[in-house]
């Protein structure tokens, strides 16, 4: 089975700021990754999808890049809808995988 | 417009079973596979199970296998998930989740359920 992990657990940031998050795959997915934002009460929303493509719809202070095993994902100015968790995705064959979520918490 | 609706969540005995069902709409059903994602309290995500748009092949997390059965009826754009021998660890909100690409088998999510919750207590 491929684990996943996430870094940090949890971000604290500032409107404007930048953040960037860390997945990192327990073995070569290549670009088989995928982000989500997560809101309390809510279903999980597609970002990203095979690493740095950006779902319809999401905004372009969104973005996702790596490949093999470490993977980011950046808001380039935080927003105060952004405030979230967090969950990487691999689905390199047949499978999924999340990782355990990073929650964007308001500095 | 995607829609999906879970039902058959509910309050079940350990030992019991649950059939979850997932009522699609606003696409061609039965060229996507289709997913069950499971989320407990205050917890992350979790991966249970992928079937293929035809039905025919279906695929599960390795923890559970023999433990949950995914199915789909076409004829009624309609997923489901058998779970039995229900255990307290199995209480979530489990969500059905669409594949974003018709040619592969448990892809990235586009779309997501509302949930629906399965509470296993006595």
């Amino acid at each position: 089975d491929i684990q996943m992990t996430q870094s940090p657990s949890t971000l604290s940031a500032s409107v404007g700021d930048r953040v960037t998050i860390t997945c990192r795959a327990s073995q070569n997915i290549k670009v088989w990754l995928a982000w989500y934002q997560q809101k309390s009460g809510k279903p999980p929303k597609l970002l990203i999808y095979e690493t740095s493509r950006l779902e319809r719809g999401v905004p372009s202070r969104f973005s996702g890049s790596g490949s093999g095993t470490e993977f980011t994902l950046s808001i380039s100015s935080l927003q105060p809808d952004d405030f979230a968790i967090y969950f990487c995705q691999e689905y390199f064959y047949r499978n999924a995988t999340f990782g355990p979520g990073t929650k964007v918490e308001i500095k | 417009e995607v829609q999906l609706l879970e039902s058959g969540g509910g309050l079940v005995q350990p030992g019991g079973s649950l059939r979850l069902s997932c009522a699609a709409s606003g696409f061609s059903f039965n060229a996507y596979a289709m997913n069950w994602v499971r989320q407990a309290p205050g917890k992350g995500l979790e991966w249970v199970s992928v079937i293929t748009g035809s039905g025919g092949n279906t695929y599960y997390a390795d923890s559970l296998k023999g433990h949950f059965t995914i199915s789909r009826d076409n004829s009624k754009n309609t997923l489901y998930l058998q779970m039995n021998n229900l255990r307290a660890e199995d209480t979530a909100v489990y969500y059905c989740a669409k594949d974003r690409f018709m040619t592969a088998v448990a892809d990235s999510f586009d779309y997501w359920g509302q949930g629906t919750l399965v509470t296993v207590s006595s």
